[in-house]
């Protein structure tokens, strides 16, 4: 059974700073990794989409990588700011037609 | 495009009640997905429907639940008897294909009392 870490649960970073979030699976027969935001009392934001195939993807200043063989992923975000405040999610199928999987979430507080 | 729309956006019922949450995904995405999130268990998923037909819903936690996709534009949740337990947000998302990118609409507050 596939399960998903996500650590840490909550992060609070002053504002300005570089930090990384952390998700980690157990199976590494995955078919594409995503990362969501999600927003209080909102629904989820996709952020970022890996397939199987790549090792990253960049948008702006998130930058998430997979790494199959060791089982993690990890959101990069560069130069955070209070509007970044939001809880992060990672999830994936392990193949294109099964159900996809969430993490917990990681809850993040910028601080101004 | 509007995204995902859901209704109603909270909805507040006694125990024992019919509750019916409806979802029109995205135009001309094929697949849709229920969710129910707690603060307990997070983001599940319920059940899932590629072109209108219902492909998993091995997360449906019992026969109360029922979820429809009648056409392409609309899907109704429906949960009868509605019990406390039951309070949650649900969550409508769609695609285009199982697995690719997700929208999600902002989800139904439901409290059963």
């Amino acid at each position: 059974k596939q399960e998903v870490t996500q650590i840490p649960a909550a992060l609070s970073v002053p504002e300005g700073e570089n930090l990384v979030l952390n998700c980690s699976f157990t199976d590494s027969a995955i078919y594409n990794l995503q990362w969501f935001r999600q927003d209080p009392g909102k629904g989820l934001t996709s952020l970022l989409l890996i397939q199987s195939s790549q090792r990253e993807q960049t948008s702006g200043r998130l930058n998430a990588s997979l790494d199959k063989s060791s089982g993690r992923s990890t959101l990069y975000i560069a130069a955070s700011q209070p509007g970044d405040s939001a809880t992060y999610l990672c999830a994936f199928p392990r193949s294109s037609a099964s159900k996809i999987i969430f993490g917990s979430g990681t809850r993040l507080s910028i601080r101004p | 495009d509007a995204g995902v729309i859901q209704s109603p956006r909270h909805e507040v019922t006694e125990m024992g009640q019919e509750v019916t949450l409806r979802c029109k995904p995205i135009s001309g995405h094929n697949s849709l997905f229920w969710y129910r999130q707690t603060m307990m268990r997070g983001l599940e998923l319920l059940i899932y429907f590629n072109n209108n037909v219902p492909i998993d819903d091995s997360g449906m936690p019992e026969d109360r639940f029922s979820a429809k996709m009648p056409n392409a534009s609309f899907s109704t949740l429906k949960i009868q008897p509605s019990e406390p337990r039951d309070s949650a947000v649900y969550f409508c998302a769609s695609n285009f294909g199982g697995s690719d990118t997700q929208y999600f609409g902002p989800g139904t507050r439901l409290t059963v009392l």
